[in-house]
Formats: structure tokens, C-alpha cells, sequence
């Protein structure tokens, strides 16, 4: 069974740059989430969808983040414009239904400068 | 606010030895404690999990101890290997009107020296 595919591994902008990340969720997986891990810390959760709908995105900084999920398959996570704080990786994860086990992707990790 | 407090930050443990690394929380909503390890450049992996209602569970060199009047549950690495070096998270699962969201400790460096 393949993974939680995520793109690109990395990126590297200059503060208030706009950058974005995709993610493919585990084939018939319902719940997609989206996490904040900066480093030396645990993951943050940012947004969590229920097939194309939004379930939680009160972590979200809505002035700069967004995030869209369409047709309940594949996400994408944007950053507008980008500040030296929302240097982290950015962790997709998906589940077959919301109590389920989640399972996480490789990550993007960004870099702002 | 961090919702689950996690120690120790770092732990080197030798081959064949018992890592140990404690969690604590607040939230009595908490309702589901996973464990998760991650090795550098990978996302974290569920390794073992538990729910209120269990004192204890085991899976292979892997036990979960839970202590719910204490509001503290803990990792145990039996028999640690080298291979066992990774970052280890605590979690905790609350449910809410918003959803199901999963509060993770800040994590433990683990490494096991041959």
C-alpha cells in the first residue's frame, strides 16, 4: 500500500514570499490533516479535513494560511506571504475515517529567509 | 499551551538497557494516548497506543504504562537496540464539537550506543 506522498521535500524563500505544498492522502483515506512541526517541538495540528470538507482549522492563521482539499482526494497547503516564524516542516497525514490510526507523510520542510 | 508535557527532552541508553520516557497531562477529555517514533527526514510513526480504560499494554519490546488518577502515562523500550534511536512523541486524543485533534509532547531524542 503506498504512503502519504507529499511535495516538493523542501523549500527554501525569502520572507513574504507564497509558497505551497501538496499532498496524496493513502488511497480511500476520508481524513487528511495538515501539521506544523518546528523543530525541537511535536507536531502542531493546522487543518483537518473530512473528505473535502473542513473539520478544525482553528490552529490555522487564516491571514496568511490556506488550504483546500479538492475533490476529498489530494490537499494543498499555501503560505501568503511567508514570515521567518512558518520556518518548520509541514506534515501531511491521512486517515481512513477520524478516530482511525493517522499516518503521516515524509514532510516538506521549508525554510524562509 | 502545551497540553501534553513530555521528559526526558534527550535519553542515551545503552544496548540491551531500558529506555524510559514519561508523559503527563492536564485534560481529562483525553481520551486516546498514542506513541509515535520518527527518524530524521521521515514523518512520525504510530509504534503503540492506549486508551484510559488500560493500565498497561504490550506489544513485543514495547509497553505502555498508564496511570489515569495521575494523569501520567510512559514508554518503555525493553531490550533497547541501536536501531531504536529516533525521536519519540507522546500524544494525546481529545474529541470536540470541531473534531478529533491529537496534542503532541514536545519529543524525546533516544539514543541507544552499541
Amino acid at each position: 500500500e503506498a504512503g502519504v506522498a507529499q511535495s516538493p521535500r523542501y523549500k527554501i524563500i525569502e520572507k513574504r514570499q507564497s509558497v505551497a505544498f501538496w499532498c496524496n492522502p493513502i488511497s480511500g483515506h476520508a481524513t487528511l490533516y495538515w501539521y506544523q512541526q518546528i523543530l525541537g517541538q511535536g507536531p502542531k495540528l493546522l487543518i483537518q479535513f473530512q473528505n473535502n470538507g473542513v473539520v478544525d482549522d482553528s490552529q490555522l492563521p487564516k491571514d496568511r494560511f490556506s488550504a483546500e482539499r479538492l475533490k476529498g482526494v489530494d490537499s494543498t497547503l499555501k503560505i501568503q506571504p511567508a514570515k521567518l516564524e512558518d520556518s518548520a516542516v509541514y506534515l501531511c497525514a491521512s486517515s481512513l475515517d477520524r478516530l482511525d490510526t493517522q499516518y503521516f507523510g515524509p514532510g516538506t520542510r521549508l525554510t524562509v529567509l | 499551551q502545551q497540553q501534553v508535557k513530555q521528559s526526558p527532552q534527550s535519553l542515551i541508553v545503552q544496548k540491551g538497557g531500558i529506555s524510559i520516557i514519561n508523559c503527563a497531562y492536564e485534560n481529562t477529555a483525553f481520551d486516546y494516548f498514542p506513541w509515535y517514533q520518527q527518524f530524521p527526514g521521515k514523518g512520525p510513526a504510530l509504534l503503540i497506543a492506549i486508551r484510559p480504560d488500560v493500565s498497561e499494554k504490550k506489544e513485543g519490546r514495547f509497553t505502555i504504562s498508564f496511570n489515569k488518577s495521575a494523569k501520567q502515562f510512559s514508554l518503555h523500550i525493553m531490550d533497547s537496540q541501536p536501531g531504536d534511536s529516533a525521536t519519540y512523541f507522546c500524544a494525546a486524543l481529545v474529541v470536540s464539537n470541531s473534531g478529533y485533534a491529537l496534542n503532541f509532547g514536545k519529543g524525546t531524542s533516544l539514543l541507544v550506543t552499541p
